[in-house]
Parts: C-alpha cells; structure tokens; sequence
C-alpha cells in the first residue's frame, strides 16, 4: 500500500491564482482531512469528510474548498490564492468515522508570492 | 470549540535523561488524546494515544498519562535518545458529532548527547 499520498510535493503561485492539491489513500479509509501547518501554531483543521460525498468545515475554512467524490481521494482547492495561505499542507486519513489514528501524507509546501 | 495547550515549546535534555510534555484541553467531552512525532522536514506520525478511559499507557521508553479531572496529560519519554530529538505535538478529539482534531502548538525536543 502507498498508503496517504499528495501532490504536488511544491508549489509556488501567484497572488489570485487558484490551484488544487492532491490527496490519495489506498487503505479505503472512509475519514480524510485536511490541515496546515504554520510554524509555532502546529497543525490546523482546514476541513474534513468522514465518507464519500460528505464534508464538513474544521478551524480555518476560508478560502478553501473540498469534494468528496470517492473513498480515495479528497482534493483541496484554493480558490484565489493569498500571501496568508503560504504554508505547508498535510493531508491525513483513518478508518471509520470517529477520526482517531489519523495517518498523515508527506505535506505539499506552498508558497504564494 | 476545543483549544489544546501544549508545553514547553522548547526542551533540551541530556541522552538518558527523561522528557515530559504535558498539555492541557478545555472541552470535557473529549475522550481520545494521541500524541505526534515530527521530525524535520517529515510528516507527523502517532507515536501513541490513550482514551478517556484509560489512565496511563506505556510502549517501550514512551508513555501517555491522563488526568480527566484537571483536563491534563502528559508525555514521558525515558532513557532519550539522538533519535528522539523532533517536535511533538499533543491532540485532542471531543466525543461529539463533530469529530475533528485538535492539536497543540507543539514542543521541539532536543536530546544532547
């Protein structure tokens, strides 16, 4: 199993532009998440689903977006991007719905200019 | 919502000596508390997590210990090692519908040979 797995590894954009970043998982978790990370506030719930077609907004939700098409894959979409949105993202996901032992994808680092 | 509190920030302990991390939680329904390991530049990885029903866990050189009363728990890490040197971050989930993970600030560990 790859296990979590996320594109792109880096990314560099452009004030306003919009982009989406990638998670996977083969392990047929139905709860995946989406957090940042920025350094000295540890990581922070941006949103998650616990189940295909199922989402739901966690700490800091704005100015992102998620689908929830299939079990696999939960991408997130920046929809104009801002300098406050430069941060490192992680993507996690566990079984069930009770969001416990959450495994985490090797982060996409994100810089916008 | 729930706020994690998380110290120190920073500690620096000589190889062999003991750590302790300890975190505090505000919301009383929160009943699954795991702890995180990052190390530099990698994603976090659960190094273990207890329950509220549960006072004290222990895997090798780790364990967790929880106070639901004082809403605190606490990490030990004995015999450190290099290897332990990285930061790490408590969490906690409520019991509630809306199951989402709250993290700490995080603590970066040092271990001096």
């Amino acid at each position: 199993n790859a296990g979590v797995t996320q594109t792109p590894k880096f990314q560099v954009l452009k004030t306003g532009q919009s982009m989406t970043l990638q998670c996977a998982q083969d392990m047929n978790h139905e709860y995946m998440s989406w957090y940042r990370q920025d350094p000295g506030m540890g990581l922070r719930l941006i949103h998650y689903s616990v189940g295909a077609g199922i989402t739901d907004q966690g700490e800091v939700p704005n100015g992102y977006n998620v689908s929830r098409s299939t079990t696999e894959d939960f991408p997130l979409r920046l929809l104009s991007a801002a300098p406050s949105q430069t941060s490192v993202y992680f993507c996690a996901s566990s079984w069930g719905q009770s969001g416990e032992t959450q495994y985490f994808g090797p982060g996409t680092r994100l810089l916008v200019l | 919502g729930e706020n994690v509190e998380q110290h120190p920030s920073t500690l620096s302990v000589q190889e062999g000596d003991s750590a302790v991390i300890k975190c505090t939680y505000s919301d009383s329904a929160s009943n699954y508390f795991p702890w995180y390991k990052q190390e530099l530049g990698k994603r976090p990885q659960l190094i273990i997590d207890i329950r509220s029903n549960v006072g004290e866990k222990k895997d090798q050189r780790i364990a967790v210990t929880l106070n639901k009363t004082a809403k605190h728990f606490s990490l030990h890490i004995t015999e450190t090692q290099p290897e332990d040197s990285a930061v790490y971050f408590c969490a906690a989930i409520s019991s509630g519908s809306a199951r989402q993970l709250t993290f700490g600030s995080g603590t970066q560990l040092t271990v001096l040979p």
